[in-house]
């Protein structure tokens, strides 16, 4: 079975623009999460996404948002990029939003580089 | 709110070596623990979990992990290093319900020939 999916791999835009990075969960997994890797740091939580709806947000600003499919494939949006949002962005899916219990699986994450 | 500190930042080894890594977590309740991996090139894959029962977790590749609650510690450890176990490795925490990951800075080994 295919993994977690994402789109672009890479990505390079200037201050001030807009992204949209795209996620493909594991074929029957219904939730997906998207997370941000800075160079040298654990990845942060950014939003949960089951069922086309926001059940879960972390402490970023409101340039960025997402949503998610009826396929439960995702887009994470950042608006007015700013260099600190140079990052991996990795998306991770899970069968369900049961909490504890789940395992979260990840992709291998789009490398977004602002100048 | 939840936190997960991951006190080696980088670990030199030679191959044969033994490994242990710290993990340490800041959450009164039920917790699930998770060690991810990260070769160069490649994404965060599971190493192992805990959800419950037995605290020591057996993973992939040799890797296994305690889970000692009195102390909030979930540390890695494996006897024998070898030079592809060369990889940045996460300590996460999931402490409520939706599944957020709480991740530790992470730990960049390296395993010397």
């Amino acid at each position: 079975d295919a993994g977690v999916t994402q789109s672009p791999t890479h990505l390079i835009k200037t201050r001030g623009q807009q992204v949209t990075l795209r996620c493909s969960p594991i074929s029957g997994h219904k939730s997906v999460s998207w997370y941000q890797q800075v160079l040298g740091q654990g990845p942060q939580f950014i939003f949960q996404y089951y069922e086309k709806e926001e059940r879960g947000r972390g402490n970023f600003p409101d340039r960025f948002s997402a949503r998610q499919f009826p396929n439960y494939s995702s887009e994470l949006n950042v608006n007015a990029l700013l260099l600190g949002d140079s990052a991996l962005y990795l998306c991770a899916s899970s069968t369900t939003l049961r909490g504890l219990g789940e395992t979260q699986y990840f992709g291998p994450g789009t490398r977004l580089l602002v100048l | 709110a939840q936190s997960v500190s991951q006190h080696n930042h980088h670990v030199i080894l030679s191959e044969a070596a033994s490994l242990e890594l710290g993990c340490n977590y800041s959450y009164g309740g039920t917790v699930n623990l998770f060690w991810y991996v990260q070769y160069p090139g490649q994404h965060l894959q599971l190493l192992l979990k805990y959800f419950s029962g037995d605290p020591l977790v057996k993973g992939i590749k040799g890797f296994e992990a305690e889970f000692i609650k009195s102390k909030f510690s979930f540390n890695l450890r494996k006897p024998s290093v070898q030079w592809s176990d060369t990889a940045e490795y996460f300590c996460a925490v999931n402490a409520w319900a939706g599944n957020m990951l709480t991740f530790g800075g992470g730990t960049r080994l390296m395993v010397k020939p």
